[in-house]
């Protein structure tokens, strides 16, 4: 696609439930970001694929966080055991290099909310 | 560390005035800069951004900003200013000691045209 496709929008999600987001990058984009913006905050990094090889899973903030890109170009991000602080929306963002002037392209974001 | 400081929240202008929007930053190294907007249940949509050069770089939709490594600054403006410019806007840097894996967004400051 043209873009970068997130899906879903939008999840509603009860305490202790498993959610899966999804993020299609740019076709042919080498790097693939996640980051965690909540409410009135600046986005705030996860995890950084290159290719197929997840390189930093620093900004993650629990083990209950997980993210695949098993061929390199979709991803998905998973919370376990989701809490009410995991509510935000998670930006997928994808980069054409892993150079650092290359500029981020961003999906719609899925907003999490967690009951 | 690396870090980046939006001072204001909110900024209001009105229409045809022109606008400037703060960012300062932290990083070891040379800066590499970015702004970003983000209008309403949307992503954050690339604006422009600084690698090496010209200390004033042009963007998308008419903005610019001016790199003072002196004041360690990127400050975001634009001449003349349109309703359609009320926004949230984001200061972003990478360093080499982040390496490509990171960007550092700021905390965004919202931009409000005033008819």
């Amino acid at each position: 696609g043209a873009g970068v496709s997130q899906s879903p929008r939008y999840k509603v999600a009860k305490r202790g439930q498993d959610v899966a987001l999804r993020c299609d990058p740019i076709s042919g984009h080498v790097s693939l970001f996640w980051y965690q913006q909540a409410l009135g905050q600046g986005p705030e990094f996860l995890t950084y694929f290159q290719n197929e090889a997840q390189l930093d899973k620093s900004g993650l903030p629990s083990d209950r966080f997980f993210a695949e890109r098993p061929e390199g170009s979709v991803s998905t991000l998973k919370i376990q055991r989701t809490q009410q602080e995991d509510s935000a929306v998670y930006l997928c963002a994808s980069s054409i290099s892993g150079a650092l002037g290359g500029e981020l392209f961003f999906g719609e974001g899925s907003r999490l909310t967690v009951l | 560390a690396q870090s980046v400081a939006q001072p204001e929240d909110q900024v209001n202008v009105a229409e045809g005035n022109p606008l400037t929007v703060k960012c300062t930053y932290s990083v070891s190294g040379n800066p590499y800069l970015f702004w970003y907007v983000q209008y309403p249940n949307r992503g954050l949509q690339f604006l422009l951004k600084y690698i090496t050069g010209d200390n004033l770089v042009k963007g998308s939709y008419g903005f610019e900003a001016e790199f003072n490594k002196s004041q360690t600054s990127f400050h975001l403006k634009k001449p003349s200013a349109l309703v359609s410019d009320s926004a949230l806007y984001f200061c972003a840097v990478r360093g080499l000691q982040t390496g490509a894996n990171n960007l550092f967004f700021g905390t965004g400051t919202r931009l409000t045209v005033i008819p």
